[in-house]
């Protein structure tokens, strides 16, 4: 099984509201990704989490807030957006090795539309 | 310079032509390469992976990879309309940091 789920599939809210986007994955996969994707765009990495930790945050602004509360879950947390803001949202996973391929397996992604 | 560069397209296509998507990459730290399939409004899929140099195939598809030129290569044998998608071309470091580097994605529209 090589699924990753991500809820909701669509999202509208404004730039005034608070709102969560939700990844799960049951691979045992130790590395889960945030990346955005504009539209005919290759997808941009936002966050990385390995075992449960932040390792990498691409610069990304404090209004989108990541949240890795189990090895199986990962969240984003969404305030005070703006327009600029609506894209695809992937969430994707891997296995931790220490040499290797590290393949990354993606959920559908969330379609933010911010009004 | 962006790290790898891939031809935006769109790539026009009848069923059952063979289909050549490409990329290059600039980093030489770079040693996995892997394809995507992503049809509009899904996430990427992953096609196939290959190491270093040489050829991987999976039933249609094959994927190359030449170091001495940086370049990557996915090859779709027999296409079909069902493939019409954007194929991603993502690397990979051995070590360090291990996220992936994406090409900008090609278009592929296979004609019926």
């Amino acid at each position: 099984d090589t699924e990753v789920t991500q809820t909701p599939k669509h999202l509208v809210m404004g730039m005034t509201n608070k709102k969560s986007l939700k990844c799960e994955q049951h691979m045992g996969h130790r590395a889960m990704y945030w990346y955005k994707q504009k539209a005919k765009k290759p997808p941009e990495l936002m966050f990385v989490y390995s075992y449960e930790k932040l390792s990498i945050n691409e610069s990304v602004p404090s209004r989108f807030s990541p949240e890795c509360p189990n090895s199986s879950l990962l969240n984003l947390h969404l305030h005070a957006l703006q327009p600029e803001d609506s894209a695809l949202y992937l969430c994707a996973s891997s296995q931790e090795v220490l040499a290797g391929v590290e393949t990354q397996y993606f959920g559908p992604g969330t379609r933010l539309l911010v009004l | 310079q962006k790290e790898v560069e891939q031809d935006p397209g769109p790539l026009s296509v009848p069923e059952g032509a063979i289909v050549s998507l490409n990329c290059t990459y600039s980093n030489s730290a770079f040693q996995y390469f892997m394809w995507y399939r992503q049809y509009s409004r899904k996430g990427p899929e992953l096609l196939m992976y290959t190491y270093s140099s040489g050829n991987k195939e999976d039933g249609r598809f094959t994927a190359q990879v030449d170091k001495s030129s940086k370049y990557i290569s996915l090859f779709i044998r027999d296409s079909q309309p069902s493939d019409s998608a954007t194929y991603l071309c993502a690397s990979q470091k051995v070590t360090g940091r291990r996220a992936l580097t994406f090409g900008s994605g090609t278009r592929l529209q296979v004609q019926p």
